[in-house]
C-alpha cells in the first residue's frame, strides 16, 4: 500500500463547478498536508498548507484534514479553466525515521472547460 | 527574489555519460529534495538533504548522487548507471519539517 493515495482522474467540468480533490494516506504520523497545482511542463506550485486537523481557506480554495479518517480534501469554488492544471496533495510527519521528509501523491488531471 | 532556481531547463545526455543538475536556492532553507517526474507515475523521491553536509536516500537513489556542501546548493548527478534517466527531474527546499516546501521549475533531462 501507498503512503499516499490520490485518483490520478482524470476530472473533466464546467466553468464555475465546484471541484473536490480528494487524497488518503495511512500513516498517522503525517501532520502537515500540502496542496500544489503545477501546469504541464513547470514546477508545482503551493497553493495550501494545512496544520493537523481543520479547513483552511484562501479565496475559491477550502482545504480540509480529517486526521481520523486519514483523508484531506481540496475544493475549488466556481472554477474556471485557467484552474486546469494537475492537483498534487503532499504530506509530512512530525516524527519518525522519515522526519522531514515529504510524501506525494500521484496527482489528480483537472480540466475546466469553458 | 527568493526562490528556487534550477538549470539547465533542458538537458540532453549521451550514452554512458554523467551529468550535473543545479539546483540553488536563496531562502535560507535547511531541507533540500530532489524528485524524478515521470509520466502517470507523480513525484518520487531521489535524494533528501535536511542540513549541509547530510543526505539520505530516497526510493529511488539507484544511478544518482547527491552533496550538500553548502546550505544553498543541491546538485543532483545522474551517473551512467542510471538506465533510465530520461524524465523532468524537481528540486524544492523547506524552512524546516514544520514548513510548507517550494519548488523550482524542473531540468527536462534527455537521453540522446
Amino acid at each position: 500500500q501507498k503512503e499516499v493515495e490520490q485518483d490520478p482522474g482524470p476530472l473533466s467540468v464546467p466553468e464555475g463547478a465546484i471541484v473536490s480533490l480528494n487524497c488518503t494516506y495511512s500513516n498517522s504520523a503525517f501532520q502537515y498536508f500540502m496542496w500544489y497545482r503545477q501546469y504541464s511542463r513547470k514546477g508545482p506550485e503551493l497553493l495550501m498548507y494545512t496544520y493537523s486537523s481543520g479547513n483552511k481557506e484562501d479565496g475559491r480554495f477550502t482545504a480540509q484534514v480529517d486526521k481520523s479518517s486519514k483523508y484531506i480534501s481540496l475544493f475549488i469554488r466556481d472554477s474556471q479553466p485557467s484552474d486546469s492544471a494537475t492537483y498534487l496533495c503532499a504530506m509530512s510527519p512530525d516524527r519518525g525515521s522519515t522526519l522531514g521528509r515529504l510524501y506525494f501523491g500521484r496527482g489528480t488531471q483537472l480540466t475546466v472547460w469553458p | 527574489d527568493g526562490g528556487i532556481t534550477q538549470s539547465p531547463k533542458y538537458l540532453f545526455r549521451k550514452e554512458g555519460q554523467n551529468v550535473t543538475l543545479s539546483c540553488e536556492q536563496n531562502l535560507n532553507h535547511d531541507a533540500m529534495y530532489w524528485y524524478r517526474q515521470d509520466p502517470g507515475q507523480g513525484l518520487r523521491l531521489i535524494y533528501y538533504s535536511q542540513i549541509v553536509n547530510d543526505f539520505q536516500k530516497g526510493d529511488i537513489a539507484e544511478g544518482y548522487s547527491v552533496s550538500r556542501e553548502k546550505k544553498e546548493s543541491f546538485p543532483l548527478t545522474v551517473t551512467s548507471a542510471q538506465k533510465n534517466p530520461t524524465a523532468f527531474y524537481l528540486c524544492a527546499s523547506r524552512q524546516g519539517r514544520n514548513t510548507e516546501a517550494f519548488f523550482g521549475q524542473g531540468t527536462r533531462l534527455t537521453v540522446v
